[in-house]
């Protein structure tokens, strides 16, 4: 089957610091990858994504590159902001044929709280 | 451009009622699915459709279904609630061919407590 495996959170950075969140994935056939991002009281919002292998997706200065030979997303940015405090979740969809898209598998999530 | 639409925001029901909960996807969507958002098992999928029928389904037991109409809105309903179905209920929308997928937008969810 499918999963997703996040670093353990919470992650606690004062701002200005360096950002990385770990993500690596198991798969039957080929997954397209995904970041979303939740805000308190509010639902998902997709942060980037990448379709293939090597694909590098990248918004709002994070970046994740999707690696097939390590099977990892991994999810960085160089310089985090107070306001970048939320809950990130890793997730991958594997296309199920005909017309379901198939379904997304999300990591367990990971907190994030950036520091003045 | 409205994006995915979901009411009721917030419900409280008693054990055993039933509820319906309703999804109005982004315009141009065919596609809606499904997720239970609980703090002990995370995301989890319930269920998918394109074009009114039912394309993929979760591990939920039958007391969990939706339906999907013409116009691509969807209503997911719980029937004999129980006290763990409380829960943020996400409704998703996904656009592109089906084997091209260009991402799904989540609604802002319904938050089912159960009394």
């Amino acid at each position: 089957g499918n999963s997703v495996t996040q670093m353990e959170g919470p992650v606690t950075l004062s701002e200005e610091a360096f950002l990385t969140i770990n993500c690596t994935y198991t798969a039957t056939g080929y997954p397209s990858l995904f970041w979303y991002v939740q805000y308190p009281g509010e639902g998902l919002q997709l942060l980037l994504k990448a379709t293939k292998a090597d694909d590098k997706g990248s918004n709002k200065g994070f970046e994740a590159t999707y690696r097939k030979e390590t099977t990892s997303f991994h999810l960085e940015k160089g310089s985090v902001q107070v306001s970048d405090s939320a809950v990130y979740f890793c997730a991958l969809s594997v296309y199920a044929g005909g017309t379901s898209y198939g379904k997304l598998t999300f990591g367990q999530g990971t907190i994030l709280t950036v520091h003045p | 451009k409205a994006g995915v639409t979901q009411t009721p925001r917030y419900l409280i029901k008693t054990r055993g009622q039933q509820v319906t909960l309703s999804c109005s996807p982004i315009s141009g969507h065919r596609s809606v699915s499904w997720y239970q958002q609980t703090p002990g098992q995370g995301l989890q999928f319930l269920f998918e459709y394109f074009s009114e029928t039912q394309r993929n389904k979760g591990n939920f037991p039958g007391r969990f279904s939706g339906r999907q109409f013409s116009n691509s809105r969807s209503e997911m309903n719980v029937s004999t609630l129980e006290l763990g179905d409380s829960a943020l209920y996400l409704c998703a929308s996904s656009s592109g061919r089906p084997g091209q997928l260009y991402g799904y937008t989540f609604g802002s969810g319904t938050r089912l407590t159960v009394v």
